[in-house]
Order: structure tokens, then C-alpha cells, then sequence
């Protein structure tokens, strides 16, 4: 299996940009994961689906970030517009279960 | 308001040196609690813990949960430079309908040779 595929690996923008990140989960997991990390706040959980239903958003920074699973082998989270403070490592995971969750390699999002 | 404290922030071993990190919580609906190594991409799972007193060991890394005292701690004996990692622990998180991994600021390991 090639594991959580995210693309792109490094994306740069300005300010005000549309940004929009992509995951590809493990075929066969129900769960998928998004997530951001900084040196300041660590590893955030920002939304997570099962079966390509969101069920919590709450880690969701504000209206600017937006996250859809249209099906079971696809998922985007989009910002827009986008922030110098969304500058971050964004993590995709899926798991069968919540506990042992596989991580994609992260994108690198750099907003100037 | 939950939270997961790890310590120390970052750790500087020689090779050989047995290392002990620290997870604290205070969770409300604790359901288990988990370890994690980062390398320089993605976290990838160590170990999961459920009940208090009973290690989880895995080659020279062991772990252990104490439910009463609300920690866990995660043991590395004779570190390698393969070990250099920034070590993170999470607790499952179950509320209603949502079921998640919080997860600590992480602990940077740096094994010198």
C-alpha cells in the first residue's frame, strides 16, 4: 500500500490567496483526519470524517477553512482566503479505528 | 479545560543513555492514551495504553500508564541516533458523537553519538 498521499508537499502563497490541500487515505479506512502543526501550538486536530461524513469541526480555526470528503478515497481542506498565521505543516491521517492513525507526509504551507 | 502537558521539551542524550519522558493529563471521558515518534515527516504510532501498571514493550522502548496519578511515562534504553525523534503523546478523547486523539506539544529527543 503507498500509504496517506497528500499533495502538494510544499505550497508557498501571498496573503489572500486560495490555498487547497489534498489527502488520499489508506484504501479500506473509514477515518480521515486533518490536521495542522506549529512550533507554537504543536499537533491540532482541526476536522475528522467517517464513512466521508464530517463529525467534528470544532478544531476548525475559523470560516476561512473549509474541508469536504466527496468520497471515500479523496479529501481537500481549502483556506480561503489565506493568512501569514496559517503558515503550518498540514497532516492528513485515516485509520480503521481513532486510535492507530497512519500519517500522511504533511504539506508544507508557507503564506507571505 | 483538557490538557496534555509533556516534559522535558527537548532532551540531549549520548548514544547508550537509557532517556524517561513524561505525559501529564487532566482529561474528562479518559479513554486511553498514546505514544507517538516524529522524525522528520509524519508521527507514526508506538504504543497504546488502556489500563494502569501494565508495560507496553516494543525492542528498547517500553511504556507504562498510571491512571490514579494521571501519567504515563515512555522509557528508551540504550539510545541510538535513530531514536532523535520529537516523541508526542495523545489521550482518545470520547464525547458524544465525537471520538478523537488530543495530542501533547511533544518532546524533542536528540541522541548524540
Amino acid at each position: 500500500d503507498a500509504g496517506v498521499i497528500q499533495s502538494p508537499r510544499h505550497e508557498v502563497t501571498e496573503m489572500g490567496q486560495e490555498v487547497t490541500l489534498r489527502c488520499k487515505p489508506i484504501s479500506g479506512h473509514d477515518y480521515l483526519f486533518w490536521y495542522r502543526q506549529t512550533m507554537m501550538r504543536g499537533l491540532e486536530l482541526l476536522i475528522y470524517f467517517n464513512n466521508n461524513v464530517p463529525i467534528d469541526d470544532s478544531g476548525m480555526p475559523e470560516d476561512r477553512f473549509s474541508a469536504k470528503m466527496p468520497n471515500a478515497s479523496f479529501s481537500t481542506l481549502k483556506i480561503q482566503p489565506s493568512e501569514p498565521r496559517d503558515s503550518a505543516v498540514y497532516f492528513c491521517a485515516s485509520s480503521l479505528t481513532v486510535y492507530e492513525q497512519y500519517f500522511g507526509p504533511g504539506t508544507r504551507l508557507t503564506v507571505t | 479545560e483538557d490538557k496534555v502537558v509533556q516534559s522535558p521539551l527537548s532532551l540531549v542524550v549520548h548514544e547508550g543513555d537509557t532517556v524517561t519522558l513524561n505525559c501529564s493529563y487532566e482529561v474528562t471521558n479518559f479513554r486511553s492514551l498514546l505514544w507517538y515518534k516524529q522524525e522528520k515527516k509524519a508521527p507514526t504510532f508506538l504504543f497504546m495504553l488502556t489500563s494502569s501498571g501494565i508495560e507496553k514493550k516494543s525492542g528498547r522502548l517500553s511504556s507504562i500508564l498510571d491512571k490514579k496519578e494521571l501519567f504515563s511515562i515512555l522509557n528508551i534504553t540504550a539510545t541510538q541516533t535513530g531514536d532523535s525523534a520529537v516523541y508526542l503523546c495523545a489521550y482518545k478523547y470520547y464525547g458524544g458523537a465525537t471520538n478523537k486523539l488530543i495530542f501533547g506539544t511533544g518532546t524533542l529527543l536528540a541522541v548524540q553519538p
